[in-house]
Protein backbone atom coordinates (compact mmCIF):
# COMPACT_ATOMS: atom_id res chain seq x y z
CA UNK A 1 0.00 0.00 0.00
CA UNK A 2 1.31 3.32 -1.06
CA UNK A 3 1.78 5.79 1.72
CA UNK A 4 1.15 9.85 2.10
CA UNK A 5 3.42 11.41 -0.86
CA UNK A 6 3.75 15.22 -0.52
CA UNK A 7 5.61 17.41 -2.86
CA UNK A 8 8.08 19.69 -2.88
CA UNK A 9 10.55 17.81 0.50
CA UNK A 10 12.23 20.96 0.29
CA UNK A 11 11.43 24.62 -0.47
CA UNK A 12 13.56 27.85 0.32
CA UNK A 13 11.29 31.17 -0.26
CA UNK A 14 12.37 34.51 1.13
CA UNK A 15 9.52 36.19 2.64
CA UNK A 16 6.81 38.26 1.33
CA UNK A 17 7.01 35.43 -1.19
CA UNK A 18 3.95 32.71 -2.38
CA UNK A 19 4.26 28.81 -1.44
CA UNK A 20 2.33 25.83 -2.39
CA UNK A 21 2.61 21.87 -0.60
CA UNK A 22 0.62 19.40 -2.70
CA UNK A 23 -0.35 16.34 -0.71
CA UNK A 24 -1.67 13.05 -2.02
CA UNK A 25 -3.69 10.91 0.83
CA UNK A 26 -3.84 6.84 1.14
CA UNK A 27 -6.29 5.59 -1.73
CA UNK A 28 -9.22 5.37 -0.07
CA UNK A 29 -8.16 7.43 3.24
CA UNK A 30 -11.63 10.03 3.40
CA UNK A 31 -10.26 12.59 5.82
CA UNK A 32 -6.76 14.71 5.28
CA UNK A 33 -4.43 16.67 7.79
CA UNK A 34 -2.09 19.60 7.20
CA UNK A 35 0.06 19.83 10.23
CA UNK A 36 2.88 22.39 10.70
CA UNK A 37 5.92 21.62 13.15
CA UNK A 38 8.21 23.96 14.07
CA UNK A 39 11.69 22.49 15.09
CA UNK A 40 11.26 21.45 18.54
CA UNK A 41 7.64 21.36 18.41
CA UNK A 42 5.27 18.42 18.17
CA UNK A 43 3.02 18.95 14.88
CA UNK A 44 -0.18 22.07 15.20
CA UNK A 45 -3.06 21.08 13.47
CA UNK A 46 -4.06 23.39 10.50
CA UNK A 47 -6.38 22.36 8.57
CA UNK A 48 -8.49 19.06 8.25
CA UNK A 49 -10.81 18.05 5.61
CA UNK A 50 -13.40 15.19 5.49
CA UNK A 51 -13.44 14.33 1.59
CA UNK A 52 -13.58 17.81 0.01
CA UNK A 53 -15.48 19.76 2.96
CA UNK A 54 -13.14 21.18 5.93
CA UNK A 55 -13.73 19.78 9.63
CA UNK A 56 -11.55 21.74 11.58
CA UNK A 57 -10.07 25.23 10.41
CA UNK A 58 -9.86 26.94 13.65
CA UNK A 59 -5.42 27.31 14.02
CA UNK A 60 -5.60 28.27 10.03
CA UNK A 61 -3.94 31.69 10.03
CA UNK A 62 -6.50 32.20 7.15
CA UNK A 63 -5.06 35.67 6.32
CA UNK A 64 -2.36 34.23 4.73
CA UNK A 65 -2.65 30.39 4.80
CA UNK A 66 -5.36 28.77 2.37
CA UNK A 67 -5.95 25.14 1.18
CA UNK A 68 -8.46 23.25 -0.40
CA UNK A 69 -9.40 19.42 -1.46
CA UNK A 70 -11.50 20.20 -4.78
CA UNK A 71 -12.42 16.17 -5.44
CA UNK A 72 -11.85 15.01 -2.60
CA UNK A 73 -8.79 13.21 -2.63
CA UNK A 74 -5.17 15.49 -3.48
CA UNK A 75 -4.59 18.76 -1.59
CA UNK A 76 -3.36 22.25 -1.59
CA UNK A 77 -1.71 23.77 0.85
CA UNK A 78 -0.30 27.57 -0.06
CA UNK A 79 0.57 30.85 1.99
CA UNK A 80 0.48 34.03 0.50
CA UNK A 81 2.61 36.00 1.65
CA UNK A 82 4.92 33.79 3.44
CA UNK A 83 6.65 35.21 6.60
CA UNK A 84 10.02 33.95 8.69
CA UNK A 85 7.76 32.27 11.42
CA UNK A 86 6.24 30.05 8.78
CA UNK A 87 9.43 28.62 8.81
CA UNK A 88 8.87 25.09 9.95
CA UNK A 89 7.58 21.49 8.18
CA UNK A 90 4.09 21.20 7.00
CA UNK A 91 3.28 17.55 7.30
CA UNK A 92 -0.09 15.96 5.84
CA UNK A 93 -1.48 13.26 7.31
CA UNK A 94 -4.80 10.70 6.38
CA UNK A 95 -6.98 8.71 7.77
CA UNK A 96 -9.98 6.26 6.55
CA UNK A 97 -12.36 7.35 9.81
CA UNK A 98 -14.42 4.32 9.69
CA UNK A 99 -17.26 4.37 12.09
CA UNK A 100 -17.88 2.94 15.54
CA UNK A 101 -14.15 2.27 15.94
CA UNK A 102 -12.45 3.36 19.03
CA UNK A 103 -9.67 5.21 17.19
CA UNK A 104 -8.86 6.26 13.29
CA UNK A 105 -4.94 5.43 12.70
CA UNK A 106 -3.06 8.83 11.24
CA UNK A 107 -0.52 7.92 8.50
CA UNK A 108 1.89 10.71 7.76
CA UNK A 109 3.96 11.94 4.88
CA UNK A 110 7.11 12.55 4.67
CA UNK A 111 6.86 16.21 5.27
CA UNK A 112 7.76 19.47 3.22
CA UNK A 113 10.51 21.34 4.87
CA UNK A 114 9.82 25.22 4.37
CA UNK A 115 12.64 28.05 4.68
CA UNK A 116 11.49 31.72 4.55
CA UNK A 117 14.44 34.00 4.49
CA UNK B 1 -6.77 23.22 28.30
CA UNK B 2 -6.00 19.81 26.51
CA UNK B 3 -2.08 19.66 26.79
CA UNK B 4 0.38 17.20 26.66
CA UNK B 5 3.75 17.40 28.57
CA UNK B 6 6.76 14.89 27.92
CA UNK B 7 9.90 14.12 29.41
CA UNK B 8 12.51 14.40 29.49
CA UNK B 9 13.13 16.97 26.53
CA UNK B 10 16.29 14.88 25.50
CA UNK B 11 18.13 11.95 26.30
CA UNK B 12 21.79 10.26 25.45
CA UNK B 13 21.76 6.76 26.09
CA UNK B 14 24.58 3.74 24.84
CA UNK B 15 23.60 1.37 22.39
CA UNK B 16 21.77 -2.07 24.27
CA UNK B 17 20.60 0.20 27.43
CA UNK B 18 16.99 0.36 28.21
CA UNK B 19 15.47 3.66 28.70
CA UNK B 20 11.98 4.83 29.66
CA UNK B 21 10.25 8.19 28.22
CA UNK B 22 7.12 9.78 30.26
CA UNK B 23 4.05 11.12 29.01
CA UNK B 24 1.38 13.40 31.26
CA UNK B 25 -1.39 14.76 29.26
CA UNK B 26 -4.69 16.71 30.75
CA UNK B 27 -6.91 15.99 27.43
CA UNK B 28 -10.83 15.75 28.51
CA UNK B 29 -12.75 13.68 26.81
CA UNK B 30 -9.93 10.74 26.71
CA UNK B 31 -10.09 8.65 22.99
CA UNK B 32 -6.78 7.03 23.63
CA UNK B 33 -2.96 7.71 24.07
CA UNK B 34 -0.50 7.03 21.22
CA UNK B 35 3.47 7.43 20.28
CA UNK B 36 4.98 8.05 17.82
CA UNK B 37 8.16 8.15 16.36
CA UNK B 38 10.21 10.83 14.31
CA UNK B 39 13.15 9.98 12.64
CA UNK B 40 14.91 12.92 11.28
CA UNK B 41 13.48 14.25 7.98
CA UNK B 42 10.06 11.85 8.08
CA UNK B 43 6.18 12.29 9.37
CA UNK B 44 5.36 10.56 12.32
CA UNK B 45 4.95 6.65 12.68
CA UNK B 46 2.89 5.36 15.23
CA UNK B 47 4.23 3.04 17.75
CA UNK B 48 1.48 2.28 20.30
CA UNK B 49 -2.09 3.35 20.39
CA UNK B 50 -4.50 2.41 24.00
CA UNK B 51 -7.40 2.62 24.84
CA UNK B 52 -8.82 3.52 28.20
CA UNK B 53 -9.12 0.02 29.13
CA UNK B 54 -5.44 -0.89 28.38
CA UNK B 55 -2.76 -0.54 31.16
CA UNK B 56 -0.05 -1.89 28.44
CA UNK B 57 0.89 -2.48 24.89
CA UNK B 58 4.13 -4.12 23.33
CA UNK B 59 5.48 -3.68 19.85
CA UNK B 60 8.95 -5.54 19.73
CA UNK B 61 11.14 -3.41 22.08
CA UNK B 62 8.92 -0.75 22.81
CA UNK B 63 6.47 -1.15 25.89
CA UNK B 64 3.92 1.31 26.16
CA UNK B 65 2.35 1.80 30.13
CA UNK B 66 -0.88 3.87 30.65
CA UNK B 67 -2.65 5.00 33.96
CA UNK B 68 -6.03 6.98 32.91
CA UNK B 69 -6.49 7.57 37.03
CA UNK B 70 -3.38 9.37 37.32
CA UNK B 71 -3.12 10.98 33.51
CA UNK B 72 0.19 9.44 32.75
CA UNK B 73 2.00 6.95 30.12
CA UNK B 74 5.20 5.71 29.41
CA UNK B 75 7.54 4.44 26.90
CA UNK B 76 9.98 1.83 27.51
CA UNK B 77 12.47 0.98 25.04
CA UNK B 78 14.36 -2.23 25.64
CA UNK B 79 17.79 -2.97 24.37
CA UNK B 80 18.12 0.09 22.39
CA UNK B 81 19.76 0.04 19.30
CA UNK B 82 20.98 3.18 16.85
CA UNK B 83 18.33 2.85 15.26
CA UNK B 84 16.03 3.85 17.79
CA UNK B 85 17.42 7.50 17.27
CA UNK B 86 14.65 10.00 16.95
CA UNK B 87 12.34 11.92 17.98
CA UNK B 88 9.32 10.11 20.31
CA UNK B 89 6.01 12.34 20.56
CA UNK B 90 3.15 11.55 22.89
CA UNK B 91 -0.08 12.61 21.21
CA UNK B 92 -3.96 12.01 23.38
CA UNK B 93 -6.66 11.73 21.10
CA UNK B 94 -10.33 13.72 22.40
CA UNK B 95 -13.18 12.70 20.73
CA UNK B 96 -16.32 14.62 20.40
CA UNK B 97 -18.97 12.37 18.97
CA UNK B 98 -18.62 10.28 15.46
CA UNK B 99 -15.23 9.10 13.57
CA UNK B 100 -13.59 12.24 14.37
CA UNK B 101 -11.39 12.67 16.52
CA UNK B 102 -8.94 16.38 18.12
CA UNK B 103 -5.17 14.69 18.78
CA UNK B 104 -3.42 16.89 20.91
CA UNK B 105 0.46 16.53 20.79
CA UNK B 106 3.09 16.43 22.89
CA UNK B 107 6.46 18.42 22.07
CA UNK B 108 8.53 14.87 21.72
CA UNK B 109 11.39 13.58 23.58
CA UNK B 110 14.60 13.80 21.32
CA UNK B 111 16.12 10.44 22.02
CA UNK B 112 19.93 9.93 20.87
CA UNK B 113 21.70 5.88 20.75
CA UNK B 114 25.09 6.28 20.87
CA UNK B 115 27.69 3.38 20.12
Amino acid sequence: EAGVAQSPRYKIIEKRQSVAFWCNPISGHATLYWYQQILGQGPKLLIQFQNNGVVDDSQLPKDRFSAERLKGVDSTLKIQPAKLEDSAVYLCASSVDRQRVSYNEQFFGPGTRLTVL
Amino acid sequence: KNQVEQSPQSLIILEGKNCTLQCNYTVSPFSNLRWYKQDTGRGPVSLTIMTFSENTKSNGRYTATLDADTKQSSLHITASQLSDSASYICVVSAQYGGATNKLIFGTGTLLAVQP
